[in-house]
């Protein structure tokens, strides 16, 4: 069993749909990370989360550390975030160790 | 400041070849991790290198060997490929292997194994 799930695996919104994805790990970490993947297979950091909330943009992220969830949010989705959304954790120090992600699709 | 940068960018190779793969890290820079990413999968963590040393190493065979010179790029070498070495694979770059140091990642190199 991985270390960190994803769900859903795949996903395909509408324009303007709010988006959820959710990311559960079983170990303990040092923090939690989001992360886009474009079709390209360049990755770009999104949130690193050790507690709380954080927002950018439509962009929002939370974690709760007791039950070892966290989600991404998507606000207002529209065309250009499709991509990958990868959830990855750290342990001790800064080695990513990742789920397998969730293909986002948004349809104008 | 340049970023991370890999090469080469697509790469075709046949069973029991070897292969080797070159990162080069974000200026200042001193850490580089290398990653594996099957079609469809998420990347998995092969090794890292720190100030030239190994520092943690995920699960992979020894065949998976790893190389980081004074300017702190790096080199992956894959001996005895196999077919399920066919993947992406990425490296990021960091100052230093703090948790909190931020990750940059190359464009990846993909590799075919026929």
């Amino acid at each position: 069993k991985n270390e960190v799930e994803q769900s859903p695996q795949n996903l395909t919104a509408q324009e303007g749909e709010f988006i959820t994805i959710n990311c559960s790990y079983s170990v303990g970490i040092s923090a939690l990370h989001w992360l886009q993947q474009h079709p390209g297979g360049g990755i770009v950091s999104l949130f690193m989360l050790s507690s709380g909330k954080k927002k950018h943009g439509r962009l929002i992220a939370t974690i709760n550390i007791q039950e070892k969830h966290s989600s991404l949010h998507i606000t207002a989705s529209h065309p250009r975030d499709s991509a990958v959304y990868i959830c990855a954790v750290t342990k001790t120090g800064n080695q990513f160790y990742f789920g397998t992600g969730t293909s986002l699709t948004v349809i104008p | 400041e340049t970023g991370v940068t890999q090469s080469p960018t697509h790469l075709i190779k046949t069973r029991g070849q070897q292969v080797t793969l070159r990162c080069s890290s974000q200026s200042g820079h001193n850490t580089v991790s290398w990653y594996q990413q099957a079609l469809g999968q998420g990347p998995q963590f092969i090794f890292q290198y720190y100030r030239e040393e190994e520092n943690g190493r995920g699960n992979f065979p020894p065949r998976f060997s790893g190389l980081q010179f004074p300017n702190y790029s790096s080199e992956l070498n894959v001996n005895a490929l196999e077919l399920d070495d066919s993947a992406l694979y990425l490296c990021a770059s960091s100052i230093g292997t703090a948790n909190q140091e931020t990750q940059y990642f190359g464009p990846g190199t993909r590799l075919l194994v026929l």
